[in-house]
């Protein structure tokens, strides 16, 4: 159980192009997914905190405008990186907490997208 | 000081070794505190999560959480090549959606 997936796995794009990512719980209702972005040996960083129905909470220096969060359902939340630049390449992850256990604060991860931007 | 730390590593063991790893934090309100594994280009894997002080076996992993010195030890017993990635340590306050404020994760590799 707890399964998370993301879509897709990995993207190369130009840069000034948007790309997409998606998070999906398969097994559990999400209402809440976390969105991290992580560096070559480093840890994770957390980017926004989505809650389905309602506006994504941004971290300090996160710029919302660029990436862009939807959490339209409870197993559905995609993050949008606008007018992507080379800096802005990096591993994406998503997780999810399961709505059901609701006395933890565990997080279960997707596997991951890696988005290069040339 | 950061509120989490964990020292990168690399830690490197033949197989077979017992296996200790470390976080130590400064916010005496964590209360959840998770061990994660991640291997190379993969997310996070959910190993084990305590509540509060005390002791926590899986199989071959043992969690420790020792509140009072605000340190959290993850054990790896028997340790296999198959062990060898990073592992994170993760906590967070009491509360629904408390964010989790993560370790930098160490670095283990496993000799067969």
């Amino acid at each position: 159980g707890a399964v998370v997936s993301q879509h897709p796995s990995r993207v190369i794009c130009k840069s000034g192009t948007s790309v997409k990512i998606e998070c999906r719980s398969l097994d559990f209702q999400a209402t809440t997914m976390f969105w991290y972005r992580q560096f070559p040996k480093k840890s994770l960083m957390l980017m926004a905190t989505s809650n389905e129905g309602s506006k994504a909470t941004y971290e300090q220096g996160v710029e919302k405008d660029k990436f862009l969060i939807n959490h339209a359902s409870l197993t559905l939340s995609t993050l949008t990186v606008t007018s992507a630049h080379p800096e802005d390449s990096s591993f994406y992850i998503c997780s999810a907490r399961d709505h059901a256990k609701s006395s933890y604060n565990e997080q279960f991860f997707g596997p991951g997208t890696r988005l290069t931007v040339l | 000081q950061k509120e989490v730390e964990q020292d990168p590593g690399p830690l490197s063991v033949p197989e077979g070794a017992i296996v200790s790893l470390n976080c130590t934090y400064s916010n005496s309100a964590f209360q959840y505190f998770m061990w994660y594994r991640q291997y190379s280009r993969k997310g996070p894997e959910l190993l084990m999560y305590t509540y509060s002080s005390g002791n926590k076996e899986d199989g071959r992993f043992t969690a420790q959480v020792d509140k009072s010195s605000k340190y959290i030890s993850l054990f790896i017993r028997d340790s296999q090549p198959s062990d060898s990635a990073t592992y994170l340590c993760a906590m967070s306050r009491a509360g629904n959606n408390r964010k989790l404020i993560w370790g930098l994760g160490t670095s283990l590799a496993v000799n067969p």
